[in-house]
């Protein structure tokens, strides 16, 4: 079975601190994304990144950043997180080839991350 | 662009029902559609995933169904149990791209 793991399901931060969130994948996905969800909002694409060290917009990148040094690892980063950064979290992976790692294109999500920025 | 719209945004049924979760697609040039379950507070949970080449999906009590010339896929859940109750959300993906587009979800109480 395909796992998404993320750092954290939990996470309180004030105003200003710099926030790292951590995804991690073990089916050697090429594709990697961060979400948010909000109520009435559904899911919105931040970031997403098609192979190591690339990365491409989403819908809401602004305020935020990401990382992809290995394959299996995807970070999002709040250079300095704000109040109206409050949501849940959500990565997902997906391969490009099919096949025992899943169906083509399709993703796995982590179990989320609830940020409260305080 | 894809646009996706699930309706309705909440349902609500006795248990044992038979019931069919409607997603619609503006695109007709999907790659895959895919259904998701989801918990309050959790993330979200693969369920079926359908390529653009196949008409239907099965997986226990759970059949999805896809028609890309109408541009929408229906997810049938069969004897429907409380443990059932959800948020139900689709996704296409369309063709040449990575990124799913997702409709805003069908929330599912079954009561006893």
């Amino acid at each position: 079975d395909v796992k998404v793991t993320q750092s954290s399901r939990y996470l309180v931060k004030r105003t200003g601190e710099k926030v790292f969130l951590e995804c991690v994948q073990d089916m050697d996905h090429e594709n990697m994304f961060w979400y948010r969800q909000d109520p009435g909002l559904g899911l919105r694409l931040i970031y997403f990144s098609y192979d190591v060290k690339m990365k491409e917009k989403g819908d809401i990148p602004e305020g935020y950043s990401v990382s992809r040094e290995k394959k299996e690892r995807f970070s999002l980063i709040l250079e300095s997180a704000s109040t109206n950064q409050t949501s849940m979290y959500l990565c997902a992976s997906s391969s490009t080839s099919g096949g025992p790692r899943g169906g083509y294109n399709e993703q796995f999500f982590g179990p989320g991350t609830r940020l409260t920025v305080l | 662009k894809q646009e996706v719209t699930q309706i309705p945004a909440a349902l609500s049924v006795p248990e044992g029902e038979n019931l069919v979760l409607n997603c619609s697609f503006t695109d007709s040039a999907i790659y895959n559609l895919q259904w998701f379950r989801q918990d309050p507070g959790k993330g979200l949970t693969s369920l079926l995933l359908i390529q653009s080449s196949q008409r239907e999906q099965t997986s226990g009590r759970l059949n999805a169904s896809l028609d890309k010339s109408s541009g929408r896929s229906t997810l049938y859940i069969a004897a429907s149990q409380p443990g059932d109750s959800a948020t139900y959300l689709c996704a296409a993906t369309s063709g040449g791209s990575y990124i799913p587009t997702f409709g805003r979800g069908t929330s599912l109480i079954v009561h006893p």
